[in-house]
């Protein structure tokens, strides 16, 4: 089955621990994306990746990293979390950079952090 | 201002009726655009993507995109209570993708 795979799906932390989410698309996609959700604010975009070894920022990269060493998998990195980086986070992959492809969604993580 | 911006919601339209929602973005650099719903708890889904002026139908979906006016708009035919949900709006500008906040729908039986 076709699918982007999150884990872990719910992760409660204290501040400053490090974690790791990761994300892993089966569908061969070039792009792949990480976006946290928050009430009134909506989807916001916080590194994207065009290919492998490719990554940029989105719109809200700070306290975040990723990296793109193999094209199916696409971790985000929180090195230092902090509370104000709890979120519903989600992994999207598309079939590449092109203007017009569909992004598909992982299922979620919905980080706290304490 | 929000680059994408949308109407919070709720909108409550009865069954059977046409369900309009409604986008507007800021930069005219935006290329493409996308509508996804949301159901509570779940990850978005693709809808349908329109780039070009004017409507684009997919069975009792219509996208309509004004790029004079940076607006475009979802139409939903005949409603159903299954279509209730969050509504998104995405605009792709350079390889990024900017999304609004969402349209809740509420779809009366």
């Amino acid at each position: 089955e076709a699918q982007v795979t999150q884990n872990p799906r719910y992760l409660i932390t204290v501040t400053g621990k490090k974690l790791t989410v990761t994300c892993s698309q089966n569908m061969n996609h070039e792009y792949m994306s990480w976006y946290r959700q928050d009430p009134g604010l909506g989807l916001r975009q916080i590194y994207y990746s065009m290919n492998v070894e490719v990554t940029d920022k989105g719109d809200v990269p700070e306290g975040y990293k990723v990296s793109r060493k193999e094209k199916r998998n696409f971790p985000l990195i929180l090195e230092s979390p902090s509370p104000n980086q709890t979120s519903l986070y989600f992994c999207a992959s598309s079939l590449n950079s092109g203007q017009y492809n569909e992004q598909f969604f992982g299922p979620g993580t919905r980080l706290t952090v304490l | 201002q929000k680059e994408v911006e949308q109407n919070s919601g709720p909108l409550s339209v009865p069954e059977g009726a046409i369900a309009s929602l409604n986008c507007t973005y800021s930069d005219r650099g935006s290329q493409s655009f996308f509508w996804y719903r949301q159901y509570s708890g779940k990850s978005p889904e693709l809808i349908m993507f329109i780039y070009s002026n004017g409507d684009k139908e997919d069975g009792r979906f219509t996208a309509q995109l004004n790029k004079a006016s940076q607006y475009v708009s979802l139409l939903i035919r005949d409603s159903q209570p299954s279509d209730s949900a969050t509504y998104l709006c995405a605009v792709r500008r350079s390889y990024k993708y900017i999304f609004g906040t969402g349209t809740r729908l509420k779809v009366l039986a």
